[in-house]
């Protein structure tokens, strides 16, 4: 079964440290994809970053990167020089590439990210 | 300007009723999407249309319909409204079906 794994909650970080977000995923397929979205406090969501199962360098985009791990099954997010405009709801998500719906994101519940100044 | 146009952006309907969601996409995009949000639970699948065609359905109920008038364009019917249909519906769309999706701002619904 197709499943996206968030285990924490929340997280509170001081501004300008470095926070890890973690995220698990169980696919039956050997090709997939997998992204990290944020939704802010006006509810938008906006995409950060992908990684494509096949690819064995870790993404990264600006201040995000991610720490892919597939034997582990695991995609955490690592965002570097946090700011006070990175407070927001982060999800993680996977798209199957071979079997099942290919058109379908699957989430997980989110991690809440508060940044202190 | 935004890329992706969601109205109204909030709904309040009573049970038995009907509305309609609407969504354009300003990013020359082929493949569009209907995502929900309700509390507590993950953001959920509900259709994908590619080239005005419907892809995928995932939604249990008939009540809900989408609606693809132009290329652009997706729109959400939801008839017989129901209290559990309070959420917040997102329209996404991608280049292709293959491709990172991109979402709207979202029209949150609240059933009474």
């Amino acid at each position: 079964a197709q499943k996206v794994t968030q285990t924490q909650t929340s997280i509170s970080v001081m501004e300008k440290t470095t926070v890890t977000m973690d995220c698990v995923y169980e696919t039956q397929d050997s090709s997939y994809f997998l992204f990290w979205y944020k939704q802010t406090a006006s509810g938008e969501i906006v995409f950060l970053i992908r990684q494509d199962s096949y690819k064995k360098e870790n993404a990264t985009v600006g201040h995000y990167s991610l720490n892919f791990q597939k034997p582990k099954s695991s995609i955490g997010l690592i965002i570097t020089a946090t700011q006070i405009e990175d407070s927001a709801v982060y999800f993680c998500a996977m798209r199957e590439l071979i079997t099942g719906n290919t058109r379908k994101l699957i989430f997980g519940l989110g991690t809440t990210l508060q940044v202190q100044p | 300007d935004p890329k992706i146009i969601q109205k109204p952006k909030y709904l309040v309907a009573v049970t038995g009723s009907e509305k309609i969601l609407i969504c354009e996409q300003y990013l020359g995009h082929n493949a569009m999407y209907w995502y929900r949000q309700s509390a507590k639970k993950p953001l959920e699948f509900m259709f994908s249309y590619s080239y005005q065609k419907l892809m995928d359905n995932q939604t249990a109920s008939s009540r809900f319909q989408p609606q693809s008038s132009k290329k652009n364009h997706l729109d959400l019917q939801i008839t017989a409204l129901k209290p559990d249909d309070s959420a917040t519906y997102f329209c996404a769309s991608s280049q292709d079906r293959g491709d990172t999706q991109y979402f709207g701002p979202g029209t949150r619904l609240l059933v009474l």
